[in-house]
C-alpha cells in the first residue's frame, strides 16, 4: 500500500464549477499537509498548506485536513480554465529532515 | 530573484553514457532537494542536501546515482551508466531552512531521455 494515495483522475469540470480534489494516507505520523499545483512540463509550485487538522482558506482555494480519517481535500471555488493543472498532495512529519512524501497527482481540466 | 534554476532543461543520452544534471538553488537557500518523476506518476524523493552534507539518501538507487552539494557552485545529480528505465523528469527544489511546513520552491526539471 502506498503510504499517500490519489486518484490520478483525469477530471473534467465546467468553468464555474467546485472542484474537490483528495487524497488518503496511511502513516499517521504526517503533521504537514500540502497542496501543489503543476502545470505541464514545469515545476510544482505550492499553493496551500496546513498543519495538523482543521480548514485553511486562501481566495478560492479551501484546504481540509482530517488526521482522524487520514484524509486531506482541496476545494477549489468559481474554477477557472486557468487552473487547469495537475494538482499534486504532500506531506510530511514532524521532524526537521523528514522528506515531503507525494500523492500521484490528479489532473484537473476546467472547461470554458 | 532568480528562481530554481536547473541545467540541461533536456538531456539525451544513449545506454551506458553517463548523466549530469545541475541545480543552482534560490539566493539564499542551502537545501536541496532532488526528484524523480515518472511518466504520469507523482515525485519520488531521491536526496536531501545541505552545503557539503547528505542529510538523507534513502530515495536514491544503490547504484550508479551520486549526488553532491558543494561549497561553491551548483548541486549534481549524477547517473553513471544510465538505462531506459533513468527516463523521467528530475527535479530539484531548493528551501532556506529545514522542518516547519518546509516550504520547497521547485525548478523547472530537467527531462532525461536514455535512449
Amino acid at each position: 500500500q502506498k503510504e499517500v494515495e490519489q486518484d490520478p483522475g483525469p477530471l473534467s469540470v465546467p468553468e464555474g464549477a467546485i472542484v474537490s480534489l483528495n487524497c488518503t494516507y496511511s502513516n499517521s505520523a504526517f503533521q504537514y499537509f500540502m497542496w501543489y499545483r503543476q502545470y505541464s512540463r514545469k515545476g510544482p509550485e505550492l499553493l496551500m498548506y496546513t498543519y495538523s487538522s482543521g480548514n485553511k482558506e486562501d481566495g478560492r482555494f479551501t484546504a481540509q485536513v482530517d488526521k482522524s480519517s487520514k484524509y486531506i481535500s482541496l476545494f477549489i471555488r468559481d474554477s477557472q480554465p486557468s487552473d487547469s493543472a495537475t494538482y499534486l498532495c504532500a506531506m510530511r512529519d514532524g521532524s526537521s529532515a523528514s522528506k515531503i512524501i507525494f500523492g500521484s497527482g490528479t489532473r484537473l481540466s476546467i472547461r470554458p | 530573484n532568480a528562481g530554481v534554476m536547473q541545467n540541461p532543461r533536456h538531456l539525451v543520452r544513449r545506454r551506458g553514457q553517463e548523466a549530469r544534471l545541475r541545480c543552482s538553488p534560490m539566493k539564499g537557500h542551502s537545501h536541496v532537494y532532488w526528484y524523480r518523476q515518472l511518466p504520469e506518476e507523482g515525485l519520488k524523493f531521491m536526496v536531501y542536501l545541505q552545503k557539503e552534507n547528505i542529510i538523507d539518501e534513502s530515495g536514491m538507487p544503490k547504484e550508479r546515482f551520486s549526488a553532491e552539494f558543494p561549497k561553491e557552485g551548483p548541486s549534481i545529480l549524477r547517473i553513471q551508466q544510465v538505462v531506459r528505465g533513468d527516463s523521467a523528469a528530475y527535479f530539484c527544489a531548493s528551501s532556506p531552512a529545514a522542518g516547519g511546513v518546509n516550504e520547497q520552491f521547485f525548478g523547472p526539471g530537467t527531462r532525461l531521455t536514455v535512449l
